[in-house]
């Protein structure tokens, strides 16, 4: 059974970098066949998916226009996990952040985190 | 960029009727459109992918389909925990949501 755990502080500053891992078990963060998703959550915004990181004898990256300047998603091989980074963020980036398992080929979403709620304020 | 349009945002209906979900795409499709259910305070589950693909553990009483831009989900007789937010997805895309509530 695959879980994603998610960890991260819930409170970010303005302009600061907002910072959440997902630790997979159950599977691996080299599956050839699963994308390793982060999507986010807020009522103006509804849910966006934020971009993605897989591996086929290679790393691979892609990112939603809205936040490609400012984002990274990292995997983490040794902990079998995966993070975000989104740089200098606003107020407008308050949302639940899901981490989750996405099908490389359908581009559906199997298995989510338990979702963390960030607020940026000062 | 495609957009999806779930119709209607809300669906006022009682345990053991019927629920029909709509979801309209900008333009056509590949049949890679998956619909999940979301309850207060809980991540999306997915309920179905590539249309009318059930997803592991879900109920026959969901079903998918479709082609082309309109895509739906029927449950065919609503039990009290099916009353829920309703999301299609299809890649880095999302629908607004349908809400199901309780009539």
């Amino acid at each position: 059974q695959v879980q994603l755990q998610q960890s991260g502080p819930g409170l970010v500053k303005p302009s600061q970098t907002l910072s959440v891992t997902c630790v997979i078990s159950g599977d691996s963060v080299f599956s050839d066949s699963a994308t390793w998703d982060w999507i986010r959550q807020s009522p103006s915004r509804g849910l966006e998916w934020l971009g993605r990181t897989y591996y086929r004898s290679n790393w691979y990256n892609d990112y939603a226009e809205s936040v490609k300047s400012r984002i990274s998603i990292d995997p983490d091989t040794f902990e079998n996990q995966f993070s975000l980074q989104l740089n200098s963020v606003t107020p407008e980036d308050t949302a639940v952040y899901y981490c989750a398992r996405g099908d490389y080929k359908g581009g559906s979403f199997d298995y989510w985190g338990q979702g963390t709620l960030v607020t940026v304020s000062s | 960029e495609i957009v999806l349009t779930q119709s209607p945002g809300t669906l006022s209906l009682s345990p053991g009727e019927r629920a029909t979900l709509s979801c309209r795409a900008s333009q056509s499709v590949s049949r890679y459109l998956a619909w999940y259910q979301q309850k207060p305070g809980q991540a999306p589950r997915l309920l179905i992918y590539a249309t009318s693909t059930r997803a592991t553990g879900i109920p026959d009483r969901f079903s998918g389909s479709g082609s082309g831009t309109d895509f739906t989900l029927t449950i065919s007789r609503l039990e009290p925990e099916d009353f829920a937010v309703y999301y299609c997805q299809r890649y880095g895309t999302f629908g607004q949501g349908t809400k199901v509530e309780i009539k």
